[in-house]
């Protein structure tokens, strides 16, 4: 059984640097073929794609948050780390975790969002 | 990478069946047949109910089906039921290892 689960602060001053983490259980990302990604979701909008890690520490960035993002993976604590520098209000939002589909078609699995607010 | 154009809203009465469109471009929809579609209940996460296109996931009700016409995905709940009432997001592979998301269509069931 596949769960994932994020967590980290609740809420950052604007300029700071978010650090969240993803821990997941009943998959390994040393596994060939394994990617986790994120997804946020700002206060009554959509979701909007951020980034994908894979198995072979490949990675991938949203065109217009690339500048900003990082995403790491410690495969022993079966964890991904996303960081964001320079957060602002704007980025205040429902951050989720999710497991890619073997065909990299879709997120199959999600964990259940930690949401962020950017506020001084 | 623009997010995928869905209807702000639909409804539909128990028993109907209603579609959702997600209108993208040729480098995105047009050009996979790796469209996604999510339904999110309030404060709950998304969860997949339909993936490359037309496939449902194990445990999703046959009420839900995908189809796809050029650079426009279409996910089609037959036999509509109260709990169906939620908002739903389509997804799409744009190349280059990228996602992009559509704005999501609020289903009401009246």
């Amino acid at each position: 059984q596949i769960t994932l689960k994020e967590s980290g602060p609740t809420q950052v001053i604007p300029t700071q640097t978010l650090t969240l983490t993803c821990t997941f259980s009943g998959f390994s990302l040393s596994t060939s073929g394994v990617s986790v990604g994120w997804i946020r979701q700002p206060p009554g909008k959509a979701l909007e794609w951020l980034a994908l890690i894979y198995w072979d520490d490949d990675k991938r960035y949203s065109p217009s948050l690339k500048s900003r993002l990082t995403v790491t993976k410690d495969t022993s604590k079966n964890q991904v780390v996303l960081t964001m520098t320079n957060m602002d209000p704007v980025d205040t939002a429902t951050y989720y975790c999710a497991h890619l589909y073997v065909s990299g078609s879709c997120f199959d699995y999600w964990g259940q969002g930690t949401l962020v607010t950017v506020s001084s | 990478q623009s997010a995928l154009t869905q209807p702000a809203s639909v409804s539909g009465s128990p028993g109907q069946s209603i579609t959702i469109s997600c209108t993208g471009t040729s480098s995105d929809v047009g050009s996979y047949y790796l469209v996604s579609w999510y339904q999110q209940h309030p404060g709950k996460a998304p969860k997949l109910i339909i993936y490359e296109g037309s496939k449902r996931p194990s445990g999703v009700s046959n009420r839900f089906s995908g189809s796809k016409s050029g650079n426009t995905a279409s996910l089609t709940i037959s036999g509509l039921q109260a709990e169906d009432e939620a908002d739903y997001y389509c997804c799409s592979y744009a190349g280059s290892t990228t996602w992009v998301f559509g704005g999501g269509t609020k289903l009401t069931v009246l």
